[in-house]
């Protein structure tokens, strides 16, 4: 019975750098969205999959973050020249609803926690 | 503007009741959740409320009111591992989903 896993759990960049995060969703999900949790906050929506389609992604900050979800279930949440306001904790979270998962529980991956020194 | 608020810390006695309010100004509703966080750790599904009135789970109950976009979560029998934040969320959209800030409980013994 595996949950959402996210890889890596901790990412240490140098400013510049580009970051690759990994969220592997509940197999059959057909939703999955991705947030910012920056700390004592609570998570801030980034950008929403149906399938494979990336059906809102109003939440993403700069154009430096790109996300993509190729085949419909792994997805990856790219972040390039990292900056220091981007040090937070990336969660990943997956709901087995149609319609955007209103009405549907997400389930949430353990977050990867970034930090841009 | 979208806006969700809920008291940011809260402390109680292990065996006690606790509510913890929420109030919501969104532009849309799907629908109201109630997350569970402990620290480092992902938040995990409580409650969902979508039409007004009291849903009752085990030693949680969450209340909804749409028309004052106000809801709370009860617990009751408070346990030490318990403590935790407490994330209210609210379906604005088809998609989007907006959290609060969350509400640290420390349950004391």
């Amino acid at each position: 019975g595996a949950g959402v896993s996210q890889s890596p759990r901790y990412k240490v960049a140098k400013r510049g750098q580009d970051v690759a995060l990994r969220c592997d969703p509940i197999s059959g999900h057909v939703s999955l969205f991705w947030y910012q949790q920056a700390l004592g906050q609570g998570p801030e929506f980034l950008t929403y999959f149906q399938n494979e389609a990336q059906l809102d992604k109003s939440g993403l900050p700069s154009d430096r973050f790109f996300a993509e979800r190729p085949e419909g279930s792994v997805s990856t949440l790219k972040i390039q020249r990292t900056q220091q306001e981007d040090s937070a904790v990336y969660l990943c979270a997956s709901s087995r609803g149609t319609s955007g998962g209103a009405g549907y529980e997400q389930y949430f991956g353990p977050g990867t926690r970034l930090t841009v020194t | 503007g979208q806006n969700i608020d809920q008291p940011t810390e809260m402390t109680a006695t292990e065996g006690a009741i606790v509510q913890i309010n929420c109030t919501y100004q969104t532009s849309g509703f799907n629908g109201l959740f109630w997350y569970q966080q402990h620290a480092g750790e992902a938040p995990t599904f409580l409650s969902y409320n979508v039409l007004d009135g009291l849903e009752e789970k085990g030693r949680f109950s969450s209340f909804l009111s749409r028309s004052k976009g106000y809801s709370y979560l009860l617990l009751k029998e408070l346990q030490m591992k318990d403590s935790a934040s407490y994330l209210c969320a609210v379906a604005s959209g088809t998609y989007k989903y907006i959290f609060g800030t969350g509400t640290r409980l420390k349950v004391l013994a």
